[in-house]
Parts: C-alpha cells; structure tokens; sequence
C-alpha cells in the first residue's frame, strides 16, 4: 500500500519558471490538502478539496494554483517561481475532515 | 484565524529524563492532534483527543487536552534517542481544516 506519493523529491527552478507538483493517493480517501513547510514556522496550508472538482483556498494560496480530476490526484501548481515560494511542500490525505490526515514524504523546492 | 503556540521551540535532554512540551491557545478547538515529524519525512499522527480534560496514553508518552478545549501537553517518560523529532500540534475548530503550530523540536542525546 503506497499511501500518498510525491514527485519530484528535489527541484531547483529559477525565478518565472513554472512548475508542477504531484501528488497521488491510493487510499480512496475524499480529502486532500497542500502545506509548505518552512524552517521553524509550521506547516501552513495552501489550497485543499474535499472531493473531484472541488478546491478551497488555504491559508497561503497566493502563486499558486490546484486542480481535482480524480480523487487519486491533486497536482499543486507554480506558475512564476518566486524566491519566496522556496519551502519543503507535503500533500496530504484523509477520508473524512475529521481524520488522520495521511502525509506524502515532501518535495524540497529552491527557487534562485 | 487560530493560533497554537508550541512551547518550548528547542529542548535537548539527555537519555532518561522526563518532558512535556506545551501547545496553547485562546481559541476552543473541538479536536486536536499532535504529530511526530523525523528529518525528511511527513509528519505522522500520535494521538487525537476531543474531550476537555480527555488524557491519553502511547507508552511512554502521555497526552492531555485542557478542561477548556484550548491547550494540550504532551509528556515523555524515559526519554529514548527514538523519540527525536519535531512534535507538532494541530487544532481543528468545527469542520474548519486543521490549524498546525510551529512545533517543538526534541533531541535526545544517548
């Protein structure tokens, strides 16, 4: 059992570059959310969906973008790098709102 | 928007001894959770408590959430090297989605 996956691992990008994080679970679970993890703040949250064609705004959703087509993947978008968007990223799953939110094990994007 | 305070930032103790790390808030959340994150990976779930002044316990750790739903603790007995990590609680308030502290980073030197 996979779990929720994530590619890439690393990314170096250079600023205006745009990118895509993936981000698939095989856990049937409705739930999906994005977080950046930046040194010594938390994780905060970017965008979520509570199902297939459904996306909320987080807390942080500005230059960033997401989509649902299927409940197995939530691709998290970069459209112009930013220095500022240099963070480790963990997508992450539950099947209810509620319950035990399931971590991917990160991407570590540098934006220079 | 919620806050969670995590207290101590950094705690480094020696094999052995006793610790509580502290979450708080002003704000009343209907659950919260701690999780443990090791360097390169996901954070991953300990415990869950929803009731004011539940107390749970996961072998040598010990889990309490405040009579008011806005604090919690977390105490280790005997702390092992296995223990390091960076412990993060995470408060919910209704179906809001989870609101994470900054975490307490925890070092345990054999």
């Amino acid at each position: 059992n996979a779990g929720v996956t994530q590619t890439p691992k690393f990314r170096i990008l250079k600023i205006g570059q745009s990118m895509t994080l993936q981000c698939t679970q095989d856990m049937n679970h409705n739930y999906m959310y994005w977080y950046r993890q930046d040194p010594g703040m938390g994780l905060k949250l970017i965008y979520y969906s509570v199902g297939a064609g459904i996306t909320d705004k987080g807390e942080v959703p500005n230059g960033y973008n997401v989509s649902r087509s299927t409940t197995e993947d939530f691709p998290l978008r970069l459209e112009l790098a930013a220095p500022s968007q240099t963070s480790v990223y963990f997508c992450a799953s539950t099947r209810g709102n509620t319950d035990t939110q399931y971590f991917g094990p990160g991407t570590r994007l540098t934006v220079l | 928007t919620q806050l969670l305070e995590q207290s101590p930032q950094f705690l480094s103790i020696q094999e052995g001894e006793n610790l509580t790390v502290y979450c708080n808030s002003s704000s009343v959340f209907s659950s919260l959770q701690w999780y443990r994150q090791e360097p390169g990976e996901g954070p991953v779930l300990l415990v869950t408590v929803v009731t004011g002044g539940e107390v749970k316990k996961l072998k040598r750790l010990t889990f309490q959430f405040g009579d008011a739903r806005k604090d919690s603790s977390l105490h280790i007995t005997a702390a092992q090297p296995g223990d390091t990590g960076l412990y993060l609680c995470a408060g919910r308030s209704g179906n809001t989605p989870l609101v994470f502290g900054k975490g307490t980073r925890l070092s345990v030197i054999a």
